[in-house]
């Protein structure tokens, strides 16, 4: 009930190209769904986050799309540039998690996008 | 630059030593975090302070010793630990429990 399943393991795309990372949850408890995105030697960096009252969320490049019924939420990177070469975890935090703050984290996945 | 600053950086230690891992945020959260995490895993969570006080402890090892002097502060106090326990520990913190969570950049721990 607490695991955040996340699909590809890895994921190779050309450069202008989009790239598309889904997750699935199981506690319909969860109320909060960020995107963490981490470069080698660095700390996962927030990149998105979306709570379930909204079906999409977008911020520049990167957007989410949330779809309660299936308890599935996915991200969207577009126009993907080699630079956006990075591990992606998705999580899921909120009331599923007691509130307490605990992230519940997919198992990641990494991006290589292709000159 | 990631506004939750750790020290060290690096950090190469013996199973008889004893080390502290520094964390500090000057951003007004007033919840804090440790995660451990292993070279392609993500991280898990270790202790979770919230307004100075501890509010959850993930069946860490007593080998592990949180500790949150002040509200920007939060240390982790390391003592005999194993070859497994290597990993990068990242701090985290954010406004309350419910808000969103921002990390540092680590500490990487490798223990000889």
């Amino acid at each position: 009930q607490q695991q955040v399943k996340q699909s590809p393991q890895s994921l190779i795309v050309q450069k202008g190209g989009i790239s598309i990372i889904n997750c699935a949850y199981e506690n319909t408890a969860f109320d909060y769904f960020p995107w963490y995105q981490q470069f080698p030697g660095k700390g996962p960096a927030l990149l998105i986050a979306i709570r379930p009252d909204v079906s999409e969320k977008k911020e520049g490049r990167f957007t989410i799309s949330f779809n309660k019924s299936a308890k599935q939420f996915s991200l969207h990177i577009m126009d993907s540039q080699p630079g956006d070469s990075a591990t992606y975890f998705c999580a899921a935090s909120g009331v599923g998690s007691g509130n307490t703050g605990k992230l519940i984290f997919g198992q990641g996945t990494t991006l290589q996008v292709k000159p | 630059d990631t506004e939750v600053t750790q020290t060290p950086k690096h950090l190469v230690m013996g199973m008889t030593n004893k080390k502290s891992l520094k964390c500090e945020q000057h951003m007004g959260h007033r919840a804090m975090y440790w995660y451990k995490q292993k070279a392609k895993k993500p991280p898990e969570l270790m202790f979770v302070y919230s307004y100075e006080k501890l509010s959850i402890n993930e069946s860490v090892p007593s080998r592990f010793s949180p500790e949150c002097p002040n509200s920007s502060l939060l240390n982790l106090h390391l003592h005999a630990l194993q070859p497994e326990d290597s990993a990068l520990y990242l701090c985290a913190s954010s406004l309350d429990r419910s808000q969103p969570q921002h990390f540092g950049d680590g500490t990487r721990l490798s223990i000889l």
